[in-house]
Parts: C-alpha cells; structure tokens; sequence
C-alpha cells in the first residue's frame, strides 16, 4: 500500500497564481484532512472532510478550497497565492467508523510550497 | 488561541538520557491524546497515545504521564539515542466528535547527542 501520496513534493507559485495541490489515500479511510506547518507553529488544520461529499473548515480555512468527490482524493485548491501561504501542507487521512482506531491520523510527505 | 501548549520548543540531552516534553490543555471534551514524530522531511507518524480512563502509558522506552485534573500530559524516552533526534508534536482531540480533527501543539525539536 502506498498509504496517503502527496503532489507535488516542492511548488513555487506567484502571488495571485492558482493551484492545486493532491492528496490520495489507498486505505478506504473515511476522513481525510489538510494541515499547514509553520515553524513554531505545530501543524494547523486547514480543512476536512468526514466522507466523500461533506468537507467543512478547521483553524485557518481562509483562501483555501477543499472538494472531496470520492473516498480517495481530497486535492486543497490555492484561490489566488499570498506570501502567507508560504509552508508546507501535509495531508491526513484515518480510518473513521470504519475501525476502532478512528483517530490514528496517517501524513503523507507533505508539500513545501513558496509563494514569491 | 492555541489549545494545546507544548514545551520546550527545543531540547538538547545526552545519549543514554532521558528526554521529556510537555503539554497542557484547555478543553476538558478531548478525550484522546497522540503524540507523533517527525524526522526531517518527512510527514508526522504516531508514535504513542493514550486516553483520559489511565494515568501512565508506556511502549518500550516511551511512555506518556497524563495527569487529567491539571490538564497536562508529557511524553518520557528513556535511554534516549541519536535516532530519536526529532521534532515530536503533541495533539489532542475529540474522538466522540467523529471527525478525525486533531490539534497539535508547537512541536519540539530534539536532539540527542552521542
């Protein structure tokens, strides 16, 4: 199993471009989630979703946007990039009601993204 | 507002030392407590949890103290080695929520010299 992949592994992006970034899970894990890590910061959540169809906001949802159509993809959309989006993203997923470890989160690699 | 406090943000000890980090909460609701590992650019991985029915929890040389009634909970490694030089991360949340959200405290970066 490959777990939950990340792309890309590195992005540098303008400020004002628009991207995507990836995240696919081969676990059939019910909830998947988007932190941001910052340093001393720890990690915060962006955004997450419950199961395919249902997404909602975490800490710091502002110029982020999530969509989840099926249980395996969960891609985080940059609207227009800032220069405080500037970090590396990781992406999460667990195994919900599906499991009695419904909690234990798997990370993938992460993203560094900088935007000039 | 940060829930979960997490400290020092750094440490330094000695091959064969024991190493202790630790993290104070806020909202008595978090019934599950992890705390995950992170070595250099990779993704954070669990590496022991526990929940709020005991007081001690131990798996090999790591072991979490939860003390419920002063909202705190450290992580302890005893006989710490080099490969366990990096930066671990506290987390707390609310598994009856069903959500999976986990907040993570500010992290510590350890380092454990030969």
């Amino acid at each position: 199993n490959a777990g939950v992949t990340q792309t890309p592994k590195f992005q540098v992006l303008k400020t004002g471009q628009s991207m995507t970034l990836q995240c696919a899970q081969d676990m059939n894990h019910e909830y998947m989630s988007w932190y941001r890590q910052d340093p001393g910061m720890g990690l915060r959540l962006i955004h997450y979703s419950v199961g395919a169809g249902i997404t909602d906001q975490g800490e710091v949802p502002n110029g982020y946007n999530v969509s989840r159509s099926t249980t395996e993809d969960f891609p985080l959309r940059l609207l227009s990039a800032a220069p405080s989006q500037t970090s590396v993203y990781f992406c999460a997923s667990s195994q919900g009601n599906r499991g009695p470890r419904n909690t234990e989160a798997f990370f993938g690699q992460g993203t560094r993204l900088t935007v000039v | 507002q940060q829930q979960v406090k997490q400290s020092p943000q750094s440490l330094i000890v000695q091959k064969g030392g024991i190493s202790i980090i630790n993290c104070a909460y806020e909202n008595t609701a978090f019934d599950y407590f992890p705390w995950y590992q992170q070595f250099p650019g990779k993704g954070p991985a669990l590496l022991i949890a526990i929940r709020p029915d005991v007081s001690e929890k131990k798996e090999g040389r790591f072991t979490i103290s939860f003390n419920k009634s002063a909202k705190q909970f450290s992580l302890h490694i005893m006989d710490s080695q080099p490969g366990d030089s990096a930066t671990y991360f506290c987390a707390a949340s609310m598994e009856t929520s069903n959500t999976g959200k986990l907040i993570f405290g500010q992290g510590t970066t350890l380092q454990v010299k030969p």
